[in-house]
């Protein structure tokens, strides 16, 4: 069975930076995309990034692109998420995401978030 | 950036009747598109993929169909746990975009 299990959510500063995790286990991490996508309460869903099986390869969606840097570390079946300069509308729940195959941005499972809130 | 627009933006059914979700992408997606089943406090869930192609586990009262840039998820005989809200989503194009959702409830 897929699990993808979220950590390091909280509360952070405007202009702060956060880093969040996801362990993966279930499934041969290091063949799958991996992606972060978040839903704001009352919202829709906001795809926010991607990255390749060997990590080679990413995507980032405008609203965090400089900001934001998605990272993995297939020894140890971990997707990262690296946080900069945050403001309100960063503030959300963060999912992990194993991709599909072959497309990567095929979602097929999904953690169950990580919460983040942006204030002073 | 392909913009999926979904309608209706609420549909509420009694259980047992049908009901017809609308995905409409702003230019065309080759079939890479998914819907997914989001209830409140949980994650999302794949339902379809590729268009047409059921996740593994979901029932066959929901089934998806369309091509090009228009698109339908279509849900038989409504059961009480079928409420929440729906997204669609393409994967074909860079950024990846979801419509802006359908709330279903039930009656």
């Amino acid at each position: 069975e897929v699990q993808l299990l979220e950590s390091g959510g909280g509360l952070v500063q405007p202009g702060g930076s956060l880093r969040l995790s996801c362990a993966a286990s279930g499934f041969n991490f290091s063949s799958y995309g991996m992606s972060w996508v978040r839903h704001v309460l009352g919202k829709g869903l906001e795809w926010v990034s991607t990255i390749s099986d060997r990590g080679s390869s990413t995507n980032y969606a405008d609203s965090v692109r400089g900001r934001f840097i998605i990272s993995r570390d297939n020894s140890k079946s971990t997707l990262y998420l690296h946080m900069d300069d945050m403001n309100a509308e960063d503030a959300a729940t963060y999912y992990c995401v194993k991709g599909g195959e072959p497309w990567l941005a095929l979602f097929d499972s999904w953690g169950q978030g990580a919460l983040l809130t942006v204030s002073s | 950036e392909i913009v999926m627009t979904q309608s209706p933006v609420t549909l509420s059914i009694s259980p047992g009747q049908s009901a017809a979700l609308s995905c409409r992408a702003s230019q065309g997606v080759s079939g890479n598109l998914a819907w997914y089943q989001q209830k409140p406090g949980q994650a999302p869930r794949l339902l379809i993929s590729g268009a047409s192609a059921r996740a593994t586990g979901i029932p066959a009262r929901f089934s998806g169909g369309g091509s090009g840039t228009e698109f339908t998820l279509t849900i038989s005989s409504l059961q009480s746990e079928d409420f929440g809200v729906y997204y669609c989503q393409q994967y074909n194009n860079w950024p990846i975009t979801f419509g802006q959702g359908t709330r279903l409830e039930i009656k």
